[in-house]
């Protein structure tokens, strides 16, 4: 079946513009995260979905970032008036369930390159 | 504090041989989950092979396989017969709890190069 899909691919920006990244979690998959990657780094969490609610948003930066989920699928991360340093690649992963286990595993999406010139 | 440490920034092997990444963690809590993901130039993560910390076997993946040594908190990943298309980054994670939202914590990763 499809992976987890995010768009755009790539978005460059102006600072102060908002900007809106979209996931497509695997279908059935119940539980969607978001991370932030900056160059040369390890993924930093974001936010957490379990269907449409977001028990955990502690990873968010500042209050310019949030995020939604609709119909138990699809997400979408909104950064308002966006700055330099929120330029990274934004990486989307869904899991199916809360069981744990190797067969629990999150899958990531191919993430979106965001530049703020 | 850290949680998952990768000492090795970068590493280098040649093609067919064996190569171990290494990989530490911490965490007080005695339900965990390892993780390693590759991720190409391309950019996506790739989930490569999971460990439970009440595993009695090391977990192996076709040529993917992971040394867990639980008392010293390590979670070693070795790729064995190495080829050209295993050069990428690689990232050890770790998820602690058994249930719940189960976000995965990072290490900043080791750059593999595999040379003809």
């Amino acid at each position: 079946g499809a992976g987890v899909s995010q768009s755009p691919s790539n978005k460059v920006t102006e600072k102060g513009k908002d900007v809106e990244l979209r996931c497509d979690p695997i279908s059935g998959h119940t539980a969607l995260y978001w991370y932030r990657q900056s160059l040369g780094q390890g993924l930093e969490f974001l936010i957490y979905f379990q269907g449409n609610s977001a028990p955990d948003k502690s990873g968010l930066p500042s209050d310019r970032f949030s995020a939604e989920r609709t119909g138990g699928s699809v997400s979408t991360l909104t950064i308002q008036r966006t700055q330099q340093e929120d330029s990274a690649v934004y990486l989307c992963a869904s899991r199916r369930g809360l069981a744990g286990g190797p067969e629990d595993t999150q899958y990531f999406g191919p993430g979106t390159r965001l530049t703020v010139l | 504090a850290q949680k998952i440490t990768q000492t090795q920034p970068g590493m280098f092997v040649q093609e067919k041989e064996a190569v171990t990444l290494d990989c530490t963690y911490d965490t007080s809590d005695p339900s965990y989950g390892l993780f390693w993901y590759k991720q190409p130039s391309s950019g996506e993560m790739i989930f490569l092979i999971y460990q439970g910390s009440y595993d009695q076997q090391n977990a192996t993946e076709g040529r993917y396989s992971l040394n867990f040594q639980k008392a010293r908190k390590s979670a070693n990943l070795v790729i064995s017969a190495s080829q050209l298309g295993d050069s990428a980054m690689y990232f050890c994670a770790m998820r602690e709890g058994r249930t719940g939202f189960q976000k995965l914590v990072f290490g900043t990763g080791t750059r593999l190069l595999v040379s003809p």
